[in-house]
């Protein structure tokens, strides 16, 4: 079973660029029948979705963050990343990998890390 | 972007008793719909994709409905575990943009 865990500094300066990683442990990045998301939460409001990467390398962004974000795939370390660049104080939330079963759940989250919480401030 | 706008915002319910929370698109999703359990300091669960098929290890007082620009979640005979944050979800556009409705809070009466 698919498991994920968020990694990263918690604190960011603003214009910065925000760097966190996901582990994936219990099946391979390169696996097709994943995709490998980033959404987040900033405090007290929904959900918002950053992007997702495939096994191929291939990816989506939502249009809120296309001009300022990058997801990749590491499939030495089976993590895959997310950067954000030119954060300010709106960008601070809790940041989430998760994904799914292609087949079982299609493109339904199934699967989240814990989630970690990334502050702006200088 | 599709719009997702959930009622009511807030849910008081005894324990025992049933739920109905609403979730609406701005635009037709089709059955592109799930539904998420969140409680204070964790992450999401998936409890219902396709608009209405329960998730693994989700139990049957959980169901789902709706299809297009409509949908509800019902819960029968709410447990203590049960009162948290609920969310819907359409992942229905292409290129993908997928959006999360603002929640609907399910506290004790």
């Amino acid at each position: 079973q698919v498991q994920l865990e968020e990694s990263g500094p918690g604190l960011v300066k603003p214009s910065q660029t925000l760097s966190l990683t996901c582990n994936v442990s219990g099946d391979s990045v390169r696996s097709a029948s994943y995709f490998w998301n980033w959404i987040r939460q900033p405090a007290g409001k929904r959900l918002e979705w950053i992007g997702r990467i495939y096994s191929s390398g291939g990816t989506d962004y939502s249009p809120s963050f296309k001009s300022r974000v990058l997801i990749s795939l590491d499939t030495s370390t089976n993590q895959f990343s997310l950067r954000l660049s030119s954060v300010t104080a709106a960008d601070a939330a809790v940041y989430y990998c998760a994904s799914g079963h292609i087949v079982t759940t299609g493109e339904a989250f199934a699967i989240w890390g814990r989630g970690t919480m990334v502050t702006v401030s200088s | 972007e599709i719009v997702m706008t959930q009622s009511p915002a807030t849910l008081s319910v005894s324990p025992g008793e049933g739920a109905t929370l609403s979730c609406r698109a701005s635009q037709s999703v089709s059955s592109n719909l799930a539904w998420y359990q969140q409680k204070p300091g964790q992450a999401p669960r998936l409890l219902i994709y396709g608009a209405s098929t329960r998730a693994a290890g989700i139990p049957p007082r959980f169901s789902g409905s709706g299809s297009g620009t409509e949908f509800t979640l019902s819960i029968s005979s709410l447990q203590s575990e049960d009162f948290a944050f609920y969310y819907c979800q359409q992942y229905h556009n292409w290129p993908p943009a997928f959006t999360f409705g603002p929640g609907t809070k399910v506290d004790i009466k």
